[in-house]
């Protein structure tokens, strides 16, 4: 069955440092795998996704995934946190070609001046 | 122009109550979907409608009822309200199959936030 682990629940982290949310899937096959962000009352935005080719994908808002299949991982990072990046990130895992993602648990981020 | 929208964006209720939540995607995407969100943020599907066909239906209370009247609209009913129904429910649509349209996103609503008193 396919899953999607998040180890963490809070993450903080102070303005300008960097960043790495980690991220775990269970897939039997070649997965989509996505990053969303979720602010406060508001929907999932899609911050990235990776689907075949170059490992490391870029996103919106200076975030970056890299694809490590043999750790089965997908961890996003970002450079240098702004404090608008405070927020709940969720990890996704999908088929090719298919229509049912699974979530992880969400990352809470709080980002501290 | 909002590409997912839902309404009611908040509904507050009694247990025992009926209510529906209505969604729209002028994505011209084929799949729609609600998901769950509970309040320890969980996101779970529910349903899955295809060209108005149901495609996935997860262990959901037959209380229920997604309705899809055409690919551009996503329903759901739910009779007899408990107070576990309190959550979030998100609406999402995507274009799936083969071809180069598919890019496997989701593309979520806002959420409509149901509290069942």
């Amino acid at each position: 069955a396919q899953s999607v682990t998040q180890p963490d629940i809070h993450i903080t982290v102070s303005e300008g440092a960097s960043l790495e949310l980690r991220c775990n899937y269970s897939y039997g096959a070649t997965p989509y795998l996505f990053w969303y962000v979720q602010s406060p009352g508001q929907g999932l935005q899609l911050l990235l996704k990776y689907f075949s080719g170059d490992t490391l994908v870029q996103g919106i808002k200076g975030f970056e995934a890299e694809f490590k299949r043999s750790q089965s991982s997908f961890n996003l990072r970002k450079p240098s946190v702004h404090w608008s990046d405070a927020a709940e990130y969720f990890c996704a895992v999908g088929p090719r070609g298919g229509n049912k993602l699974v979530f992880g648990a969400g990352t809470i981020l709080r980002v501290k001046s | 122009d909002t590409a997912v929208s839902q309404t009611p964006k908040y509904l507050v209720t009694q247990m025992g109550n009926d209510k529906s939540i209505k969604c729209e995607q002028n994505l011209g995407h084929d799949t729609m979907y609600w998901y769950k969100q509970d309040s320890k943020k969980f996101l779970k599907i529910m349903f899955s409608y295809n060209n108005k066909e149901l495609i996935i239906n997860e262990t959901v209370p037959n209380r229920f009822s997604p309705k899809s009247p055409d690919k551009a609209h996503l329903n759901l009913h739910i009779n007899s309200l408990e107070l576990g129904d309190s959550a979030v429910y998100f609406c999402a649509s995507s274009q799936t199959g083969r071809g180069v349209l598919n890019t496997g996103e989701l593309f979520f609503g806002e959420g409509s936030r149901l509290t069942v008193l």
